[in-house]
């Protein structure tokens, strides 16, 4: 079934521990993307991708990285944990076209303590 | 860039009543609309999205939406809501030069009391 994954679904981890939150997608899309969405808040977009390779910054700065290594897999990255870092991790695909609807995964709920 | 603003944050209404949620959205150029859903504990999903012709789209629930350009809205409407729509609503847009990106609005929170 194509579906989008993303593990965990939560995560608590101490201050300076690096951690790579997984997305997955069996929906034969080409690009990808990361969202930071906190309580109340819209969803900013942090990283997206037009397809293998391709890795781009999106409207929030962020200091997590991403890689695009296979079309179906598109992993973030922060190599050091901080409290500022908590907050919800939407992972997203589409076609690359402007009206394409964007299919979403559950989220990473990540807390830094 | 594009801003989207969603002026209700959070909206009560009893089975049965009308729904209307506020989306404005700041670009002077062509764009695409969308709004999408996320049921609790669900992922987000699209209810309706705009891209050309008729400005009155449709979508899943008897949910609808009416794109009017002179006053870059995009309002979403249900004439009779149940218990079942009780969830999240995000408005979006994107461009249809550049990137493609979408930019959300902050959310309205529907409660709908049986």
């Amino acid at each position: 079934e194509a579906d989008i994954y993303q593990t965990p679904r939560y995560l608590v981890i101490g201050t300076g521990k690096k951690i790579t939150l997984e997305c997955s997608q069996t929906m034969g899309h080409d690009k990808m993307y990361w969202y930071q969405q906190d309580p109340g808040m819209e969803l900013h977009l942090i990283h997206y991708s037009y397809g293998v390779n391709s890795t781009e910054k999106g409207d929030l700065s962020s200091e997590s990285t991403v890689s695009r290594i296979r079309t179906e897999h598109f992993p973030l990255t922060l190599e050091s944990a901080r409290p500022s870092h908590t907050s919800q991790y939407l992972c997203a695909s589409s076609l690359d076209r402007g009206h394409s609807e964007q299919f979403f995964g559950p989220g990473t709920r990540l807390t830094v303590l | 860039a594009q801003s989207v603003s969603q002026h209700n944050h959070h909206v009560i209404l009893s089975e049965a009543a009308s729904l209307e949620l506020g989306c404005n959205y700041s670009y002077g150029g062509t764009v695409n609309l969308f709004w999408y859903v996320q049921y609790p504990g669900q992922h987000l999903q699209l209810l309706l999205k705009y891209f050309s012709g008729d400005p009155l789209v449709k979508g899943i629930k008897g949910f609808e939406a009416e794109f009017i350009k002179s006053k870059f809205s995009f309002n979403l409407r249900k004439p009779s809501v149940q218990w079942s729509d009780t969830a999240e609503y995000f408005c979006a847009v994107n461009a249809e030069t550049g990137a493609n990106n979408l930019f959300f609005g902050t959310g309205t929170r529907l409660t709908v009391i049986p």
